[in-house]
C-alpha cells in the first residue's frame, strides 16, 4: 500500500489569507486527487490533480481558489486562496494505483 | 446520477456483538467497491472488491461483493471497542478511478 504524508497537519488562519498544503506519496500512482471533507458530511471531491498539467475540478471548485500543483508523479500541493471561515475543513490528498485509492492523513483547517 | 447509499446510518451494539454494514451502489461505468474505516481525519484502507462472491477477510473483517444485486456487506464478528467509527464505501469509477461515496455507518461499540 502506498504511504502518503501531508503537511501542515493542522492550521489557524485568517481571513483573507492563503495556504498551501503539500502531499507526497512513498511510491508513483497513477492518479492523485484531493478532497474536503467538513464537519459532519463525507468527502467532496474537489480535483483530480495531473501531473504537468492543469488539475481537473468538480463542480463547484475553480482554480482561481484551489490552485492545484502535480510538478511529478509523486507530490502535490492544493493552495486555498482568500480564505473565509467557510473554508474550515480538513483537506485530505489521495493516490491512486492498481486501483486502490488511499489517504494521507489530513490537513485540518480552521480560518477566523 | 451515481450514487452510492449506506444503511444503517448510525448503529450502536455491545462488545462481542457482530455487526453487519451494508452498502447499495448505481453507478454507470464501475470499477470497484472499497470500504475504508475512519476515525479521526483521514479514511484507512480496508478492502477493495472487485469481483462478486469472493470474499476478501482481514482478521475480525470481511467483506463481500455482489455485482447483480449492487450491493456489498462488511461484517464485524466479535467487535471491540476500537471498532467504533465511521464506516465509509465508495464506488470506484473505470473512467477515472474516482470514488462515489456513501454518507457512512456511524458504529459505536459499547463496553
Amino acid at each position: 500500500s502506498a504511504v502518503i504524508s501531508q503537511k501542515p497537519s493542522r492550521d489557524i488562519c485568517q481571513r483573507g489569507t492563503s495556504l498551501t498544503i503539500q502531499c507526497q506519496v512513498d511510491s508513483q500512482v497513477t492518479m492523485m486527487f484531493w478532497y474536503r471533507q467538513q464537519p459532519g458530511q463525507s468527502l467532496t471531491l474537489i480535483a483530480t490533480a495531473n501531473q504537468g498539467s492543469e488539475a481537473t475540478y468538480e463542480s463547484g471548485f475553480v482554480i482561481d481558489k484551489f490552485p492545484i500543483s502535480r510538478p511529478n508523479l509523486t507530490f502535490s500541493t492544493l493552495t486555498v486562496s482568500n480564505m473565509s471561515p467557510e473554508d474550515s475543513s480538513i483537506y485530505l490528498c489521495s493516490g491512486s494505483g492498481q486501483g486502490a485509492q488511499y489517504f494521507g492523513p489530513g490537513t485540518r483547517l480552521t480560518v477566523l | 446520477e451515481d450514487k452510492v447509499v449506506q444503511s444503517p446510518l448510525s448503529l450502536v451494539v455491545h462488545e462481542g456483538d457482530t455487526v453487519t454494514l451494508n452498502c447499495s451502489y448505481e453507478v454507470t461505468n464501475f470499477r470497484s467497491l472499497l470500504w475504508y474505516k475512519q476515525e479521526k481525519k483521514a479514511p484507512t484502507f480496508l478492502f477493495m472488491l472487485t469481483s462478486s462472491g469472493i470474499e476478501k477477510k482481514s482478521g475480525r473483517l470481511s467483506s463481500i461483493l455482489d455485482k447483480k444485486e449492487l450491493f456489498s456487506i462488511l461484517n464485524i464478528t466479535a467487535t471491540q471497542t476500537g471498532d467504533s467509527a465511521i464506516y465509509l464505501c465508495a464506488a470506484q469509477l473505470d473512467s477515472n478511478y474516482q470514488l462515489i461515496w456513501g454518507a457512512g455507518t456511524k458504529l459505536i461499540i459499547k463496553p
